[in-house]
């Protein structure tokens, strides 16, 4: 069980938009900064959003991040098929002096 | 190129111990705070560990308190993890992580390709 909760499999037609959601509590999202790692199935995460919203050197302007009071929203707009992974959402939880991590979400591009 | 690269991986038997290593290249070292996240086969991320860029603090996650130890060696551009009374439970991929940004406020910039653990029973 994670601490943080993401869906565990969304899916989306090419060129469409989807959203995956991450829940947590005061302690870990609502105080605390949030990133989304995407993991294509036999390879390292690599960080897409960071600080809620921005987005690393060559990360493209179709991922976007939110983030409200204790959930995040990781967005992702005109879908390829390049996009199918796992997407993990994570920040510091201060009661557990530890970093968490999400479930993990298998987005399927149709 | 700016890279790192874990080693130390294998197999096990369950109460016995490992080392991994982590050897970045293309930056410097010890100005970043490092991370060891691993993930079970066909299981999500699990963070494991954390120590700040100068060695001053460290934390990990309830399950391997006691038992690993995160260090590293600034010096030689080396972190480690050792890993004692390993259980099958911690069979996974060992990933390093750099971190970037302030505490606690990071996020995992540069992940390494991750070396294997397997504990038997």
């Amino acid at each position: 069980q994670s601490v943080l909760t993401q869906p565990p499999s969304v899916s989306a037609a090419p060129g469409q938009k989807v959203t995956i959601s991450c829940s947590g509590s005061s302690s870990n999202i609502g105080n605390n900064d949030v990133s989304w790692y995407q993991q294509i199935p036999g390879t390292a995460p690599k960080a897409l959003i960071y600080e809620n919203k921005k987005r690393p050197s060559g990360i493209p302007d179709r991922f976007s991040g939110s983030k409200s009071g204790t959930s995040a929203t990781l967005g992702i707009t005109g879908l390829q098929t390049g996009d199918e992974a796992d997407y993990y959402c994570g920040t510091w939880d201060s009661s557990l002096s530890g970093w968490v991590f999400g479930g993990g979400t298998k987005l399927t591009v149709l | 190129q700016v890279q790192m690269v874990e080693s130390g991986g294998g197999v096990v038997q369950s109460g016995r111990s490992l080392r991994l290593s982590c050897a970045p290249s293309g930056f410097t070292f010890s100005r970043y705070g490092m991370h060891w996240v691993r993930q079970a086969p066909g299981k999500g991320l699990e963070w494991v560990a954390v120590i700040w860029f100068d060695g001053s603090n460290k934390f990990y996650t309830d399950s391997v308190k006691g038992r690993f130890t995160i260090s590293r060696d600034n010096s030689k551009n080396t972190l480690y993890l050792q890993m004692n009374s390993l259980r099958p439970e911690d069979t996974a991929v060992y990933y390093c992580a750099r971190d970037e940004g302030y505490y606690p406020n990071w996020y995992f910039d540069l992940w390494g390709r991750g070396t294997l653990v397997t504990v038997s029973s």
